[in-house]
């Protein structure tokens, strides 16, 4: 079973480039989420979606964005790449019960120079 | 002021030893409560949920003190393998996300 699958799991951008960062899911979730990671300040969340079709916004969703065209496909979209966008980010899912267990994917490192 | 915070340590244990981290979270709101594992450059897992009651899971206990709004997480006969990041998770009343404390380092040592 795969879980969640991001991609790519590392990459080195240019400031100025656009990235976009992949999450495939295979467990029919309904709900998921882009959280990013960096030392002293936990994970935080971008942005989310509740269902196929609808997203809303996180924590810090400025300079990213998302979509959600069906249930198994959740990427994450940086524009325009600023410096202050290198982190790890992670997505994650869960079922539409509130059990408060997030699958998380193994996360995608990105550094904008 | 971050809505859950916790001390990020590390706190350095012998291997047996009982340790305890504690979390406060601030927003009353908050109705479901968690402790999340994370290995070095892995992803984080759920360890537990925490209930008003407490709870324990083998070596682990979890408690929840609703009045003073704080979480707490004890570790008993600490393992090597027992040495990663603790987060503090929280679930808010209208909010389908999580939201996560920064984290609290333990390294049980031989």
């Amino acid at each position: 079973i795969a879980g969640i699958t991001q991609a790519p799991t590392s990459q080195i951008l240019a400031a100025g480039r656009r990235m976009t960062l992949r999450c495939t899911q295979d467990m029919r979730h309904n709900a998921m989420y882009w959280y990013r990671q960096d030392l002293g300040l936990g994970l935080r969340l971008i942005h989310y979606s509740n269902t196929a079709g609808t997203t809303g916004k996180g924590e810090v969703p400025d300079g990213y964005s998302v979509s959600r065209a069906n249930t198994d496909d959740f990427p994450l979209t940086l524009a325009s790449a600023v410096p202050s966008q290198t982190s790890v980010y992670f997505c994650a899912s869960s079922d539409s019960g509130e059990t408060g267990e997030l699958f998380f994917g193994e996360g995608s490192r990105l550094t904008v120079l | 002021r971050k809505e859950v915070e916790q001390d990020p340590g590390p706190f350095n244990v012998p291997e047996g030893a009982t340790v305890a981290f504690n979390c406060t979270y601030s927003n009353s709101a908050s109705q479901s409560f968690f402790w999340y594992r994370q290995d070095c450059r892995k992803e984080p897992k759920l360890l537990m949920s925490v209930y008003s009651s407490g709870n324990e899971d083998g070596r682990f206990t979890a408690q929840l003190n609703r009045a003073s709004q704080y979480i707490s997480l004890l570790i008993r006969d600490s393992k090597l393998s027992d040495s990663a990041t603790y987060l503090c998770v929280v679930m808010v009343t209208g909010r389908r996300a999580l939201t996560f404390g920064s984290g609290t380092r333990l390294q049980v040592q031989p």
